[in-house]
């Protein structure tokens, strides 16, 4: 079955590391993604990964994936005061791109 | 940039009236979907679109029914409203692979 787990919140200081945490059941995703929502606004897609990569790093933003442990973490380095949104991790398992989404996890920046 | 618009950011309406959420975008993707938000229960599948004049039921379809007459287009009609579909309506489109991109959102009340 599919089902994708997040904790609920994370606090952090502002320019210290954020890392947001993530697990999925369905071994057949192929695609891994990492959204952004801040207040009152719709989804923004921040980066995703492919099921066969370990890493992706894109500016600030690094994506772990542990198949074996069916993890997927986002870190956020150097993090500020814009970062405070929630983010939803979501595994893409169906024909036609059809996602399942986390709970999302708050994130709120401190100054 | 991918470009979803949603009719409206904001929308009161009155129990059992009928009501039309639309959602176009422009950049010429297959895949169509329709979320609600509601606090504690994260995002929640409604409806999808493969192509024009299909549809499949989501998660939680009953109260709701779509229209796709068009590619860009995809209509959330609600038949008659009721409180209890008071939330945050969330459209998105994708092509194979490249992840959903989302509206604004449509905050959706119902007295």
């Amino acid at each position: 079955g599919e089902d994708v787990e997040q904790s609920l919140f994370l606090s952090v200081r502002e320019g210290d590391s954020s890392v947001i945490n993530c697990t999925y059941t369905d071994s057949s995703s192929t695609y891994l993604y990492w959204y952004k929502q801040e207040p009152g606004a719709g989804l923004q897609l921040l980066t995703y990964i492919f099921s066969n990569m370990d890493m992706k790093q894109d500016q600030r933003l690094t994506v772990l994936l542990n198949k074996k442990d069916k993890h997927l973490s986002l870190r956020i380095a150097d993090t500020q005061t814009g970062d405070s949104a929630i983010y939803f991790c979501a595994e893409n398992v169906a024909a036609g791109n059809k996602l399942t989404f986390g709970g999302g996890t708050r994130v709120l920046v401190k100054p | 940039d991918v470009k979803v618009t949603q009719s409206s950011r904001y929308l009161v309406k009155r129990t059992g009236e009928k009501v039309f959420l639309e959602c176009v975008q422009d950049m010429d993707h297959e895949n169509m979907f329709w979320y609600r938000q509601d606090p504690g229960l994260g995002l929640r599948l409604i409806y999808f679109s493969y192509d024009v004049k299909m549809k499949e039921k989501g998660d939680i379809p009953e109260g709701y029914s779509v229209s796709r007459e068009k590619k860009e287009r995809f209509s959330l009609i609600l038949e008659s409203a009721s409180t209890n579909q008071t939330s945050m309506y969330l459209c998105a489109s994708s092509a194979q692979g490249l992840g959903q991109f989302f509206g604004p959102g449509t905050r959706l009340t119902v007295l």
